[in-house]
């Protein structure tokens, strides 16, 4: 079956624009992550979605980031005014639910290069 | 707060010997822990879990990992590793009654023929 999916898959802009990255996760999953992975680092937890819940946004690293989930399926992560050090890879993942222990389905990224 | 040790950046076997790429990890309860693998200009895939029963757990590509809740570690282990084996693992960590899922910083795994 169809896996989670991202889109771009590479992303370059200029600093100081605003990016949207988008995640489509595996149909019936209620549970989308979104990690950044940098360059020889591991990832890192920015926010996840649970259902109708409130999403947890404890990992975004400053205001500049948000991210929404329209009708408990595609994800959007907005960066705005991007700085150089957002460039990383942008992974999403889904699972059946997040109130367990399902293992994660990541997406290939979204490559992003500020420039 | 929930912590995961990959204490190796970079592991190196010989193919046909056997390979351990290590982590330990810091919960406040009992936890979930996972490995995942991430092949070259690929995904992150799921390995294997832990989550409650017997110690050692088989996950795909022949590898399993050992929990061990006195040392709090999660090692995994093949015993006769591939050069189609090299990648980069993670470990990974999450309470029973957190939601997020803290992972490692990754192994890099080197299979040389």
């Amino acid at each position: 079956g169809a896996g989670v999916s991202q889109s771009p898959s590479n992303k370059v802009t200029e600093k100081g624009k605003d990016v949207e990255l988008r995640c489509d996760p595996i149909s019936g999953h209620t549970a989308l992550y979104w990690y950044r992975q940098s360059l020889g680092q591991g990832l890192e937890f920015l926010i996840y979605f649970q259902g109708n819940s409130a999403p947890d946004k404890s990992g975004l690293p400053s205001d500049r980031f948000s991210a929404e989930r329209t009708g408990g399926s595609v994800s959007t992560l907005t960066i705005q005014r991007t700085q150089q050090e957002d460039s990383a890879v942008y992974l999403c993942a889904s699972s059946s639910s997040a109130l367990s222990a399902y293992e994660q389905y990541f997406g290939p990224g979204t490559r992003l290069t500020v420039t | 707060a929930q912590s995961v040790a990959q204490p190796e950046d970079q592991v190196n076997v010989a193919e046909g010997n056997p390979l351990t790429v290590k982590c330990t990890y810091s919960v406040s309860g009992n936890p979930y822990l996972f490995w995942y693998v991430q092949y070259p200009n690929r995904g992150l895939q799921f390995l294997l879990k832990y989550i409650t029963g017997d110690n050692l757990v088989k996950g795909s590509y022949g590898f399993e990992a050992e929990f061990n809740k006195s040392q709090t570690s999660f090692h995994l282990k093949k015993p006769s590793a591939l050069v189609s084996d090299s990648a980069l693992y993670f470990c990974a960590v999450r309470d029973l009654g957190g939601f997020k899922t803290i992972f490692g910083a990754g192994t890099r795994l080197f299979v040389k023929a």
